[in-house]
């Protein structure tokens, strides 16, 4: 069965500390990957597609890397305002609908 | 451009009544996605429209009904809701199958009592 897992569940960072998102996807011809910001009381924002390995895209302090097995989203220096949930997606090659990982909330302190 | 907007933001429902849940796209799209999310749960499809005239289940279809109203608009119908159906529901919008990015409203808050 297509499946995605994010880990953490949770990360909380100091302003300016760098860190990864990870997700992990077990998808029987991936098609596309996707990741999005959610604000709390408010839908997903769309961030980046990705559709092959070796691609990277990027957004101000967001960088997504996509392999064969994982995507990662880099925060490079992040800020307070960075804090939300970030939710991974993919649909695979027989056109499916986007199925979610359960997100990771993230929290930037000053 | 609103994007996709949703009405109501809020509402409470005692067991048994109905209601429907508004969704209105104005980018033009053809594909319209509702989803439910709950905690430690994520987003699950409810249904979906992939073009006007037609509407398929996805993952958690059972206790809804949908409406392709016309291009822009796709409603949620609770014919009967139960306490189960407390969530936050999502309407989402794409071009279409193909161009898959999903465009999110901001939600309907939904309390069944």
């Amino acid at each position: 069965e297509d499946q995605v897992t994010q880990s953490p569940e949770a990360l909380r960072l100091q302003e300016g500390e760098s860190s990864s998102l990870n997700c992990s996807y077990t998808v029987s011809g991936l098609r596309g990957l996707f990741w999005y910001r959610q604000d709390p009381g408010k839908g997903p924002e769309f961030l980046f597609t990705l559709y092959s390995a070796g691609e990277e895209k990027e957004k101000e302090r967001l960088k997504a890397t996509l392999t064969k097995k994982e995507s990662f989203l880099h925060i490079t220096a992040p800020k307070p305002e960075d804090s939300a949930t970030y939710l991974c997606a993919f649909t695979n090659s027989g056109y499916s609908t986007l199925t979610f990982g359960k997100g990771t909330m993230l929290l930037v302190s000053p | 451009n609103a994007g996709v907007t949703q009405t109501p933001k809020f509402q409470v429902l005692k067991t048994g009544q109905s209601m429907t849940l508004q969704c209105a796209q104005d980018m033009n799209h053809n594909s319209m996605y509702w989803y439910r999310q709950d905690p430690g749960m994520g987003l699950r499809l409810i249904y979906y429209s992939a073009s006007e005239g037609t509407t398929d289940k996805g993952e958690v279809p059972n206790g809804y009904n949908v409406s392709r109203l016309n291009k822009r608009e796709f409603s949620l119908r609770l014919e009967s809701a139960a306490p189960s159906q407390t969530s936050v529901y999502f309407c989402a919008s794409s071009l279409d199958r193909q161009q898959e990015t999903q465009y999110f409203g901001p939600g309907t808050r939904l309390l069944v009592l």
